[in-house]
């Protein structure tokens, strides 16, 4: 079974802080994807990033990047120089593919990131 | 011009009416998903539809009916509300089956009492 762990359950930073939110992937599938959501205060839920599991190369979008490693199984999210707006639940989540078609996300349990003043 | 949008956003009933929660996606995609946010803000998959087919279906009370009218509308349906279903529902679409990028609704708060 596929499995998404978020250790942190929440991190506070002071604005201008870096901060990297972890995320730790368990699959079978020798083909997947990893995605990060961001949901902030008013309740929705945002995509960020989609990264398949035979591209390794980091990605920064802005003051985002992400790391992947296939090593550690881990897909981890760092916010540079970090704002108020900031402020929201991030989530990682797994892809599968089911037979018969189908994208099932399975989430992690989120981390609540807080940026104060 | 919301590309995802639910209706409606808030939903306050008592145990064991029935209600319902519609979808509908103006992105053209062609798969279309159901996810319930608990209070611990955990998100779960409940059902997917391609192209107005059934596609998952996971362990969710049979008191719960998707309809897919068309491709572009995918409604929940929930029969005899408990209290345990009071959650945040979140329709999704995406395009195609493969693992592509899920874009979703607002979310509809539902409140059993």
């Amino acid at each position: 079974a596929q499995k998404v762990t978020q250790a942190q359950t929440e991190i506070s930073v002071v604005e201008k802080e870096d901060v990297t939110l972890d995320c730790v992937y368990e699959t079978r599938d020798t083909t997947y994807y990893l995605f990060w959501y961001k949901q902030p205060p008013s309740g929705e839920l945002v995509f960020l990033i989609r990264r398949n599991s035979f591209d390794e190369q980091n990605e920064i979008s802005g003051r985002y990047s992400w790391n992947f490693q296939k090593s550690t199984s881990s897909f981890n999210f760092t916010i540079t120089a970090s704002q108020v707006v900031d402020s929201a639940v991030y989530f990682c989540a797994l892809s599968e593919e089911k037979a018969g078609g189908g994208n099932k996300l399975t989430f992690g349990t989120g981390t609540q990131l807080k940026v104060e003043l | 011009d919301t590309a995802v949008s639910q209706t409606p956003k808030y939903l306050v009933t008592q145990m064991g009416n029935d209600k319902s929660i519609k979808c509908e996606q103006n992105l053209g995609h062609d798969t279309m998903y159901w996810y319930k946010q608990d209070s611990k803000k955990f998100l779960k998959i409940m059902f997917s539809y391609n192209n107005k087919e059934l596609i998952i279906n996971e362990t969710v009370p049979n008191r719960f009916s998707p309809k897919s009218p068309d491709k572009a509308h995918l409604n929940l349906h929930i029969n005899s509300l408990e209290l345990g279903d009071s959650a945040v529902y979140f329709c999704a679409s995406s395009q195609g089956l493969a693992s592509r990028e899920q874009y979703f609704g607002p979310g509809t708060r539902l409140t059993v009492t």
